[in-house]
């Protein structure tokens, strides 16, 4: 595997499951990234961790936690979500505090959440 | 904070043919950078070309372009020789460098299609 991975690529869940999304990265980063992307909306960052650190929650609804237990692995669980919380989910790593016009994020296929 | 604004939600152009995607930012920094980032159809996002803010060229990959106009915070992609594989949803993105909670953090625009029709 190479580049960054997410799995599933799709999810159907009902209002009251709880399900976890799970991202990889294979490129030696240290920072990683969810981001949230709905139709007709620019996307919107979620979590951000550093060096396994939260080091950003944009307002996040707790319904929404994240787990980073090493620096390639980064989870989202997820419980009691809402209809409005589909979207497609996408996860991102870069190296962290490295000049931003050089710190690409490079992004996973992201997973298509639907939530019944 | 900064905000970035895509106005055209979709365009299309002929395959061979040049396109403009247009991208406008608000910002009170000095020192920042701007990205254009696609998605393809298959959505794992790519990036396509940077812009410094304090370089006045603009930046050029292959067919790639941007005019980067700092004073009216505008930054357009062009898309030379249009091909099939152009094909993608483009975002414009807005990265500070002024450190503080906003360092290296992106701002992306709501994204326009681009449709190539053969």
């Amino acid at each position: 595997e190479t580049g960054v991975t997410q799995t599933p690529r799709h999810l159907v869940m009902g209002m009251t499951n709880k399900k976890s999304l799970k991202c990889e990265q294979h490129l030696g980063h240290n920072a990683m990234y969810w981001y949230k992307q709905s139709a007709k909306k620019p996307l919107e960052l979620m979590f951000v961790y550093n060096f396994k650190e939260q080091t950003e929650n944009n307002s996040v609804p707790s319904r929404f936690s994240p787990e980073c237990p090493n620096s390639s692995h980064l989870f989202l669980h997820l419980h009691t979500l809402q209809p409005e919380d589909s979207a497609l989910y996408l996860c991102a790593s870069s190296q962290a505090w490295a000049d931003p016009g050089y710190n690409e994020q490079f992004f996973g296929p992201g997973t298509r959440l639907t939530v019944l | 904070a900064q905000t970035v604004t895509q106005s055209q939600p979709e365009m299309s152009v002929q395959e061979a043919e040049t396109v403009t995607l247009s991208c406008t930012y608000d910002t009170s920094e000095s020192d920042y950078y701007l990205f254009w980032y696609k998605q393809p159809p298959s959505r794992q996002m790519i990036l396509v070309i940077r812009q410094e803010a304090y370089k006045q060229q603009n930046a050029t990959e292959n067919r790639f372009s941007v005019n980067f106009q700092k004073a009216a915070k505008s930054f357009s992609l062009k898309i030379s020789d249009s091909q099939l594989g152009d094909a993608a949803m483009y975002f414009c993105a807005y990265s500070s460098n002024a450190g503080g909670t906003s360092y290296g953090k992106l701002t992306f625009g709501q994204g326009t299609i681009l449709t190539v029709h053969p």
